[in-house]
């Protein structure tokens, strides 16, 4: 059983579209991440969840939006899109929420391309 | 937001070479360290946690140095299956909030026949 999926793993949308992109883990982990790593493959912290509550929210635009339905599952809506959010998204998750000496685990990417 | 540095490379070296990358962090408050490894299209997977003393893991080695700030990855008798890129890294509480994670950019290594 994969451990944390995401879906879909590849994502082909036109500017201005919405779309979302789901993630669930099954590990029984407290914290959850949504990660982008653009085109040169650097990869940032986008948002991270502790018990379906926000705890990192680094400086992405407003159009982003994570829900945590529950602390299995981390979703990442994008409104509005841009030629710019072209990447690959990453889900992870850890068993504590200040990521200390604990190992994160990270989906396969989901691999969004706005045209 | 404080960095984290590493030469992207690429490090090109043979088989059962040694090779060595390090990374430097600019923030001294950092608590945890790690390496990663992410192969070409794939997410990163954890190699090894690094730790003040020092940890070994078969043909790797990562080290730990505070003062200077910089942790390392040594490969002993690389393979062809070593070819990837290496990711380091680093967590800090910031302003008194949560850990964040902070990558490096990636350090490529391709080993060659």
């Amino acid at each position: 059983d994969t451990a944390v999926s995401q879906t879909p793993k590849y994502l082909v949308t036109q500017m201005g579209n919405d779309k979302s992109i789901k993630c669930e883990q099954n590990l029984g982990h407290d914290t959850m991440y949504w990660y982008k790593q653009d085109s040169k493959k650097f990869l940032k912290i986008m948002f991270s969840y502790n018990n379906k509550e926000l705890i990192i929210n680094e400086t992405v635009p407003n159009r982003f939006s994570p829900k945590s339905p529950d602390k299995a599952h981390l979703n990442l809506h994008i409104n509005s899109l841009e030629l710019g959010d072209s990447a690959v998204y990453f889900c992870a998750s850890s068993q504590e929420s200040y990521w200390t000496y604990t190992e994160a685990f990270f989906g396969q990417g989901t691999r969004l391309t706005v045209v | 937001r404080k960095e984290v540095e590493q030469d992207p490379g690429p490090f090109n070296v043979p088989e059962g070479a040694t090779v060595a990358f390090n990374c430097t962090y600019s923030n001294s408050a950092s608590q945890s360290f790690f390496w990663y490894r992410q192969d070409c299209r794939k997410e990163p997977k954890l190699l090894m946690s690094v730790y003040s003393s020092g940890n070994e893991d078969g043909r790797f080695t990562a080290q730990l140095n505070r003062a200077s700030q910089y942790i390392s990855l040594l490969i002993r008798d690389s393979k062809l299956s070593d070819s990837a890129t290496y990711l380091c890294v680093v967590t800090a509480r910031e302003g008194g909030g949560s850990y964040i994670p902070t990558f490096g950019r990636g350090t490529s290594l391709i080993v060659h026949p």
